[in-house]
């Protein structure tokens, strides 16, 4: 059974760069197959996808957040991570990773971490 | 991007009742959406993919239907355990982009 653990600060100061991690435990990132993504929720409101990384490095971000979002892989930690720049109380919010689907092209995402929430306050 | 636009927003039905939650899209995705459960401080789970099937593990009372721009999400019979947010997906085109969520609760 695939899992997955979100970790990093819970509160981060305006203008600071947000880093969170991902482990992965009951699969290994670098068998391939699946994009790791890492998808946000604000309080209270829907989902937005940030991004996505495959074992290889290769990235695609969503291009509201493209310009402040780098997310990288280390695969002998099995762990993905994601760091966004220049935040503000906009980016306060639930982070979740999750496992993406693919075919061809990423399609959906069937394991989550629990999320881990995110403030942005000095 | 392509915006996803689910109704009704909330929706409050009785146990064994049939519910029914549509979501449209701003353009055609053939069959590329997905349905989601988010029961409350936890994450979405996955339970219908390409509109219509059913993901491994998932109650047969769920179903989906719909293609094109049209799709519908029903529960046949409501249980007491099926009160949560559900979101659309589609992944016809990056980035995925859900739906705004339909709150369901007890009646």
């Amino acid at each position: 059974q695939v899992q997955l653990q979100e970790s990093g600060p819970g509160l981060v100061k305006p203008s600071q760069t947000l880093s969170l991690t991902c482990t992965v435990s009951g699969g290994s990132i670098s068998s391939g197959g699946y994009y790791w993504s890492w998808i946000r929720q604000h309080p209270g409101k829907g989902l937005e996808w940030i991004g996505y990384i495959y074992y290889s490095g290769s990235t695609y971000y969503n291009p509201s957040l493209k310009s402040r979002v780098t997310i990288s892989v280390d695969t002998s930690k099995n762990q993905f991570s994601l760091k966004l720049s220049s935040v503000t109380a906009a980016d306060t919010a639930v982070y979740y990773c999750a496992r993406g689907r693919v075919r061809g092209v990423i399609i959906g995402f069937d394991y989550w971490g629990q999320g881990t929430l995110v403030t942005v306050s000095s | 991007d392509i915006q996803m636009t689910q109704s009704p927003s909330s929706l409050s039905a009785s146990v064994g009742d049939r519910v029914t939650i549509t979501c449209q899209a701003s353009q055609d995705i053939s069959n590329y959406l997905n349905w989601y459960q988010q029961k409350p401080g936890k994450a979405p789970k996955l339970l219908i993919y390409d509109a219509s099937n059913l993901e491994t593990g998932v109650p047969s009372r769920f179903s989906g239907s719909g293609s094109g721009t049209d799709f519908t999400f029903t529960i046949s019979s409501l249980q007491p355990e099926d009160i949560a947010t559900y979101y659309c997906q589609q992944y016809d085109n990056l980035p995925p982009t859900f739906g705004q969520g339909t709150k369901l609760e007890i009646k």
